[in-house]
């Protein structure tokens, strides 16, 4: 498809398992982005990446939380040992330029119990 | 520190009435971007539009119109003769930086036939 694709949309985890959760952003854009969105909240910042190289990531909440984009294009959000905290919807971001005029995937739904 | 603030959660309307969603930043920050962003229910952020600091200029798109007033820290938003179709959730952003959004909490907006 055209847009920003994300798998899986929905996931379940049991406390203290790892899951990774990917994005393939559109064809083209140099920029991705991943921001997190808890219920009845608006999305907050994780990381960014241009290209391959991770140019920030202050908004990772803990050294559990991993991205890597290894070949500038399709990226992974790993977070290690899950806690219920972890709970909400993943959202992945791209643009052409960097700018903030994002394309949005349609994000993956955590739960974890 | 970057504060978007949107104080109103719910606002429900009967089609082709006009909504005006209010969104107040905070930043320290003398350049900086500002946003909004539509989520319908499919979860999808939709880019909006794009506006910086420099640039307090009103804008006019289709039914959709923004009152961007520096001195008084706000960024409003303007759904004239609103359908069915504009039901969503509605999100204010702020960047310094043009890729890394601060959103505010959301208004959703209900409009009802």
């Amino acid at each position: 498809g055209a847009g920003v694709s994300q798998s899986p949309r929905y996931k379940v985890a049991k406390r203290g398992q790892d899951v990774a959760l990917r994005c393939d952003p559109i064809s083209g854009h140099v920029s991705l982005f991943w921001y997190q969105q808890a219920l009845g909240q608006g999305p907050e910042f994780l990381t960014y990446f241009q290209n391959e190289a991770q140019l920030d990531k202050s908004g990772l909440p803990s050294d559990r939380f991993f991205a890597e984009r290894p070949e500038g294009s399709v990226s992974t959000l790993k977070i290690q040992r899950t806690q219920q905290e972890d709970s909400a919807v993943y959202l992945c971001a791209s643009s052409f330029d960097g700018s903030g005029e994002l394309f949005f995937g349609e994000g993956s739904r955590l739960t974890v119990l | 520190a970057q504060k978007v603030t949107q104080a109103q959660t719910e606002i429900s309307v009967v089609e082709k009435e006009d909504v005006t969603l209010d969104c107040v930043y905070e930043t320290r920050d003398t350049t900086y971007y500002l946003f909004w962003y539509k989520q319908p229910p499919s979860g999808e952020l939709v880019f909006l539009i794009r506006r910086n600091s420099f640039d307090e200029q009103n804008e006019i798109s289709g039914r959709y119109s923004w009152n961007f007033q520096k001195s008084t820290s706000s960024f409003n938003f303007t759904i004239t003769a609103s359908q069915v179709v504009d039901s969503a959730v509605y999100f204010c952003a702020l960047s310094p930086n043009d890729y890394k959004l601060s959103f505010g909490a959301g208004t959703t907006v209900t409009v009802r036939a």
